[in-house]
């Protein structure tokens, strides 16, 4: 099953908009991650925000966490066509020992020229 | 090693055949999982392993799907009888402690069952 739910499924921009993608989950989290797929390749880890954390920034991106609301959001500035990928949210649950990273299904960006 | 290493990065078998995936995560990671990627969906959970324990099977369809990680480095997933169903991107991902710490994925395993 798959607790990270992204929003919209796809979205297309042109190079220099900002990119805002959301994600809504459903029980207590540990924490939440946001990993980027290019197509037919590796995940790559983007970034990590802990449930006690409300904004996180890296570079061009940053995250920000509503545990109230369950859902988080990444934004990238300044978009780039390299951005163009398959961007994923993934929740760490807050219970029991183990970590146990669950995936949403994924939102593509397309970034145009 | 520098990453992740996965092996083979393709794999095409016959139905009910046995498949050997093997993941040999980043030295001194702690935590390692699998995990299942269908086209154009997320990671599917498999299984998780702190050290050669592993903490968590749920993930695994059912009993022909088993996975060991001996001496708390590299694992094996193990498909017994595999089905034109089992296809898919089969992954690998460690991280240092688990819990907390970014996960790194492999370039993963494309299993292809005929």
């Amino acid at each position: 099953s798959q607790q990270g739910e992204e929003d919209p499924q796809a979205l297309s921009i042109q190079e220099g908009e900002n990119a805002t993608m959301n994600c809504s989950y459903k029980t207590s989290i540990n924490n939440l991650q946001w990993y980027r797929q290019n197509s037919g390749r590796g995940l790559v880890h983007l970034i990590l925000i802990r449930s006690n954390e409300r904004e996180k920034h890296s570079g061009r991106l940053r995250v920000t966490l509503d545990t109230s609301k369950k859902s988080s959001s990444l934004l990238i500035t300044a978009s780039r066509a390299a951005d163009t990928a398959s961007y994923f949210c993934a929740t760490d649950p807050n219970t029991g020992a183990n970590s146990k990273l669950t995936f949403g299904k994924g939102i593509t960006l397309s970034v145009r020229p | 090693g520098a990453g992740v290493s996965q092996s083979p990065r393709y794999k095409v078998t016959k139905r009910g055949q046995d498949v050997a995936l093997r993941c040999d995560p980043i030295s001194g990671h702690v935590s390692l999982y699998w995990y299942r990627q269908a086209l154009g969906q997320g990671p599917e959970f498999l299984t998780y392993f702190n050290y050669e324990a592993q903490q968590d099977k749920s993930g695994l369809p059912n009993d022909r799907f088993s996975a060991e990680r001996p001496e708390g480095s590299i694992s094996t997933l193990t498909i017994q009888r595999t089905e034109q169903r089992d296809s898919a991107m089969y992954r690998c991902a460690s991280s240092l402690y688990g819990r907390g710490t970014e996960a790194f994925f492999g370039q993963g395993t494309r299993l292809t069952v005929v």
